[in-house]
């Protein structure tokens, strides 16, 4: 049962450039979650997906940012229009369910340049 | 508003010695706590999660313990290895699954 695998691991944009990146689950995980860590601060919760819905988004910023898990394939984070403050480890996490264990990717670095 | 807060933010230890690195959030309120290890630039490993009816869990050399009516919990090392030297996140979950990140210890455990 493979992790949680994310791509790509390093992802470089100039500003105005759109950035997707992709997460799967772990097998038999419904439940996806986007985290992003910006340089030397901690892990910022974006946004809760099941598949084909988005459960809870308060983390994520009004503008630029979507995230969809359809029911077939990796769920997606897309940022339209990267600008450098951008610029961070995006982390995707799966769970099977609610209250239960969460999994990490290895995380996709986004720079900015 | 639940926060997050780890102490300390940096400790360095000879090779053998037990440690504590301790945890506090400010809203009882949890379904559970987990206890990540992150090596620089990798992702997040999960080590321990403790429901939010339990006391303790352990793995190995690994001990955390969870206070919720304190809103503490801690993580115990026992016989610290060099290969321990990381960055070690708690994180509770609160509602939706949302989880609530401290801002990690960065530990150093030199041989």
């Amino acid at each position: 049962n493979a992790g949680v695998m994310q791509n790509p691991r390093h992802l470089v944009r100039r500003r105005g450039q759109e950035a997707r990146l992709r997460c799967s689950p772990m097998k038999g995980h419904s439940h996806v979650y986007w985290y992003r860590q910006l340089p030397e601060e901690g892990l910022k919760f974006m946004v809760y997906l099941q598949k084909e819905n988005i459960i809870d988004e308060s983390g994520m910023p009004k503008e630029r940012f979507s995230a969809e898990f359809p029911k077939e394939g990796p769920s997606i984070l897309r940022i339209q229009q990267v600008v450098r403050g951008d610029s961070a480890a995006y982390f995707c996490a799966s769970s099977p369910g609610l209250s239960t264990e969460a999994f990490f990717g290895q995380g996709t670095r986004l720079t900015v340049v | 508003k639940q926060e997050v807060t780890q102490i300390p933010a940096a400790l360095s230890v000879p090779e053998g010695e037990n440690l504590v690195l301790n945890c506090s959030f400010t809203d009882s309120a949890i379904y559970n706590l987990q206890w990540f290890r992150q090596d620089p630039g990798k992702g997040l490993t999960s080590l321990l999660l403790i429901q939010s009816s339990q006391r303790e869990q352990t793995s190995g050399r690994l001990n955390a313990s969870l206070d919720k009516s304190s809103g503490r919990s801690t993580l115990y090392i026992a016989a610290s290895q060099p290969g321990d030297s990381a960055t070690y996140l708690c994180a509770v979950t609160i509602n939706n699954n949302d989880m609530r990140f401290g801002a990690g210890t960065r530990l150093t455990v030199k041989p």
